[in-house]
């Protein structure tokens, strides 16, 4: 089993409109949790960090939860320029990143 | 956050052949880190770069085939070695630089073997 698993879709999105995935992770122990975007062609860059309370900035919501071991990202109001691949991405004790393949999101005019 | 620079940007490189990638930190970071990301795949670790001591490697890759120096807490390099069309990817350096900042990502290199 993947260490974290996404839907890679795409998702196709009608500008405006909301948006939300989920990543599954398989390892109880891991410490911390990001929502990364990464471009085409380029690197990946910070979204987020998910905390356990859940967190929002601006149009992005994340929520953990840690029993069933997923995350989820919610883009409200989504703009053209939102499309990118969402890397679900979990650190474990060690500093080690593990990353999901990512959801790729396609804002449509 | 860090600011990271990593070139070459891109190379096309026979088999056979080595291949050097730098990474260059604007600020003394611990934490160095080497990543490839093969196309429709999602990064995977190579190595953890350590100032001072060999790299610690992920399961899957070797110092032979990845040589990686870390001289200093700003500067790392990776040599992809006796290159294969297999070994064709992106390549990216990551740091730690701290909480707020998280982990900051290189350009990437990206290699393609002919």
């Amino acid at each position: 089993r993947k260490e974290v698993e996404q839907d890679p879709g795409p998702f196709n999105v009608p500008e405006g409109a909301t948006v939300a995935f989920n990543c599954t992770y398989s390892n109880s122990a891991s410490q911390s949790f990001f929502w990364y975007r990464q471009d085409c062609r380029k690197e990946p860059k910070l979204l987020m960090s998910v905390y356990s309370s859940g967190n929002e900035d601006g149009r992005f919501t994340a929520q953990l939860n840690r029993a069933s071991q997923y995350i989820s990202l919610l883009i409200r109001d989504s703009k053209l320029s939102d499309s990118a691949t969402y890397l679900c991405v979990v650190l474990y004790g060690n500093n080690r990143l593990a990353f999901g393949k990512g959801n790729q999101v396609v804002v449509i005019p | 956050s860090a600011v990271i620079s990593q070139k070459p940007s891109r190379d096309i490189c026979q088999r056979g052949t080595s291949l050097t990638i730098q990474c260059q930190v604007d600020s003394q970071v611990t934490m160095m880190f080497w990543y490839r990301q093969q196309p429709g795949q999602s990064l995977t670790l190579i190595a953890t770069a350590n100032q001072g001591s060999e790299a610690t490697y992920e399961s899957g890759f070797v110092i032979d085939k990845f040589p990686i120096s870390r001289p200093n807490l700003t500067f790392s390099t990776l040599t992809v070695s006796n290159m294969s069309p297999e070994d064709s990817s992106i390549y990216l350096c990551s740091v730690y630089f701290s909480v707020g900042a998280g982990y900051t990502f290189g350009s990437g290199t990206r290699l393609t073997v002919v």
